[in-house]
């Protein structure tokens, strides 16, 4: 079945300690982003990546780390947590940019005490 | 900047009635627009999308789009709705300029449908 995944879906951490979000998808997509959703806010593009080591910067990159080694593979780093990380955070994946529908992971619900 | 605006955070509705999603964009580049549906606690997924050629799309569980380029929108509608469609909903476009592309998203709107 194609389709996205991510781990873990649910998280809960304090300030400043480490934690990463994994994102794999099983459709050969070049390109691979991360949101975060926020109430009133939408979806907001934190990184997206072309293909495999090519990464840049979307709308709020502030605080988030992200890595293509793999084309398959794209986890979202959080080096030091703050409590205003605390989201929603959906991976996707499309076959490239354009007009080709995007394909969402189920969703990591992060919680920064 | 490019932006697309949702005009109604939350649209309540009967079962069985119309209901039309409103969805406006800033920009008169070239685009292709999108609305996905996330029902509670799911991701977004697809309903239906225009690139090209006839400007009413036809989507999944029966919901349709019309592109009016003249007025910058990308309204989606029901005829008569379900209980089941009970989801927030997302319209997206991606504003196309000098090679490059952007994906922009609206802010949502929740329906909720009443029995």
């Amino acid at each position: 079945e194609a389709q996205v995944t991510q781990n873990p879906r649910y998280l809960i951490t304090v300030t400043g300690k480490k934690l990463t979000v994994t994102c794999s998808q099983n459709m050969n997509h070049e390109y691979m982003s991360w949101y975060r959703q926020d109430p009133g806010l939408g979806l907001r593009q934190i990184y997206y990546s072309m293909n495999v080591e090519v990464t840049d910067k979307g709308d709020v990159p502030e605080g988030y780390k992200v890595s293509r080694k793999e084309k398959r593979n794209f986890p979202l780093i959080l080096e030091s947590p703050s409590p205003n990380q605390t989201s929603l955070y959906f991976c996707a994946s499309r076959v490239r940019p354009g007009g080709e529908t995007q394909y969402f992971g189920p969703g990591t619900r992060l919680l920064v005490l | 900047a490019q932006s697309v605006t949702q005009l109604d955070s939350q649209v309540p509705v009967f079962e069985e009635a119309p209901v039309e999603l409103r969805c406006n964009y800033s920009s008169s580049v070239s685009v292709y627009l999108f609305w996905y549906v996330q029902y509670p606690n799911q991701g977004l997924q697809l309903l239906l999308k225009y690139l090209s050629g006839s400007t009413l799309v036809k989507g999944i569980n029966g919901f349709e789009a019309e592109f009016n380029k003249s007025q910058t929108s990308f309204h989606l509608r029901k005829p008569s709705v379900h209980i089941s469609d009970t989801a927030e909903y997302f319209c997206a476009v991606t504003f196309l300029q000098g090679g490059s592309e952007k994906l922009v998203f609206g802010k949502g709107t929740k329906l909720t449908v009443n029995p």
